[in-house]
């Protein structure tokens, strides 16, 4: 089964600074998708990101960008010029592509990085 | 379009009753997922469904807890004789077509609000 790890229970940063967040997975896996997604304190889920993992090329969304490395199973976001509006918990998310897989169509989630931003 | 509804928003439940939990997914998405969410951790999946069928539940706690996609209405989660434990956030969430072979928009699900369950 697949698993996704994020190791930093909350981080913080200052406003218009940057801050990367990490995340690990484990997979047999060739192909499949990762995701960002962002839970303010209104709990309504945010998609940030995603990346095909065929896709060498690290996806990137306006001030949100990742660095995906398929070899190290690492997934790890970057938010440039932090605004306060960005603190929320962020979570890591793995799909499978493949149908019949174990975990076709289900996300599986890390447990979640709260980000505090400070003024 | 309308995004993906749930209701009710919040629901408090006494131990021992039933909980009835409403998804509509959103326009033309016919998969439907439901996630559970404890407090201060990852939303967990519990259960994926098609119309009329159930694809995978291997996230579904084995007893007291069931769910449903009918032709017609929206998805049903149900659980009966409810406990403490059972006090939680769940979402649900839906796609189009999960398809690895379709465009990346096909991928995405899209959540609803949740339903905060308590349970006195």
């Amino acid at each position: 089964a697949q698993t996704v790890t994020q190791s930093q229970p909350e981080m913080s940063v200052q406003e218009a600074e940057t801050v990367t967040l990490s995340c690990t997975y484990d997979t047999s896996e060739s192909d499949y998708y990762l995701f960002w997604y962002k839970q303010p304190p209104s709990r309504q889920m945010i998609l940030v990101i995603r990346q095909e993992a065929y896709k060498q090329q690290n996806a990137t969304e306006n001030r949100f960008s990742v660095n995906f490395q398929k070899a190290a199973k690492s997934f790890s976001l970057k938010i440039s010029d932090s605004q306060l509006g960005d603190a929320a918990m962020y979570f890591c998310a793995y799909r499978s592509v493949n149908a019949g897989g174990t975990s076709y169509g289900k996300l599986t989630f890390g447990q979640g990085t709260i980000l505090t931003v400070h003024p | 379009n309308a995004g993906v509804m749930q209701n009710p928003r919040h629901l408090v439940r006494r131990r021992g009753q039933e909980a009835r939990l409403r998804c509509s997914p959103m326009k033309g998405h016919s998969h439907v997922y439901w996630y559970r969410q404890l407090p201060e951790e990852g939303l967990k999946f519990m259960v994926y469904l098609q119309k009329e069928n159930i694809i995978d539940e291997s996230g579904m706690p084995k007893e007291r807890f069931s769910a449903e996609f009918p032709k017609e209405g929206p998805s049903i989660l149900r659980i009966q004789q409810v406990v403490r434990g059972d006090s939680a956030a769940y979402f649900c969430a839906s796609s189009p077509n999960p398809s690895g072979t379709s465009p990346s928009y096909y991928n995405e699900q899209f959540f609803g609000p949740g339903t905060r369950l308590t349970v006195l």
